[in-house]
């Protein structure tokens, strides 16, 4: 089974420019997460869908990230423009639901590395 | 307001012996505990989760332990191997609404052979 798929591995822009994240998750896995994950942090979620529909966006720095996923399958996170702060490994995760009282594992694609300068 | 802390960033331990990795929590919310492994340039791996209403699992050389009262859970690892060597993160979802996950900043395990 293919795991979850991110492009580019890493990203080296200067500050104000914009970028773009592209993930493609697990076939047939429902929910896609974003998480920012800062240097000596723990992935913090961004913004959550449901198939094509988002569940929570509450830590999302909306005037300047935006997330769509069209179709319900791939999704891409935009950063515009980008500020120094937002250097960090950007990962993208995916499970089958979200919802309920098992646990769905969540599946974490390897990261792109932003370095903002 | 961190609501998942790991308050040891690193941990060395000989091989063969047992790892303890420790992780606190604030929120009564969180339904399930759950433990991610990651190695370098690489994404976060699941490891070992636990519902709420339990207070141990276990999966082979890895056992989780959870203390409610104390809000408290560990992770046990025994025997360590150096190929367990990685960053720990410690998470807990959210029982309500979106059951978004919060992780801890990590600690980093070091086997030593």
């Amino acid at each position: 089974e293919a795991g979850v798929a991110q492009s580019p591995r890493y990203k080296i822009i200067e500050k104000r420019q914009s970028v773009a994240f592209w993930c493609n998750p697990i076939s047939g896995h429902a929910t896609l997460y974003w998480y920012q994950q800062i240097l000596g942090q723990g992935p913090k979620l961004l913004i959550q869908f449901q198939n094509n529909g988002v569940v929570d966006d509450s830590q999302l720095p909306k005037d300047r990230f935006s997330a769509e996923r069209l179709k319900g399958v791939d999704s891409t996170l935009k950063i515009q423009p980008a500020k120094l702060e937002d250097s960090a490994v950007y990962l993208c995760a995916s499970s089958l639901v979200a919802s309920g009282i098992i646990w769905n594992e969540q599946f974490f694609g390897p990261g792109t590395r932003l370095t903002v300068l | 307001d961190q609501q998942v802390k790991q308050n040891s960033p690193s941990l060395s331990v000989q091989e063969g012996r047992i790892s303890i990795l420790n992780c606190d929590y604030t929120n009564s919310m969180f339904d399930y505990f759950l433990w991610y492994k990651k190695y370098p340039a690489e994404g976060p791996t699941f490891l070992i989760s636990i519902s709420s209403i339990k207070d141990k699992n276990e999966d082979g050389r890895f056992t989780v332990f959870l203390n409610k009262s104390a809000k408290h859970l560990s992770l046990h690892i025994v025997p360590s191997q150096p190929g367990d060597s990685a960053v720990y993160f410690c998470g807990a979802r959210s029982g309500a609404g979106s059951y978004q996950l919060t992780f801890g900043k990590g600690t980093k395990l070091s086997v030593i052979p």
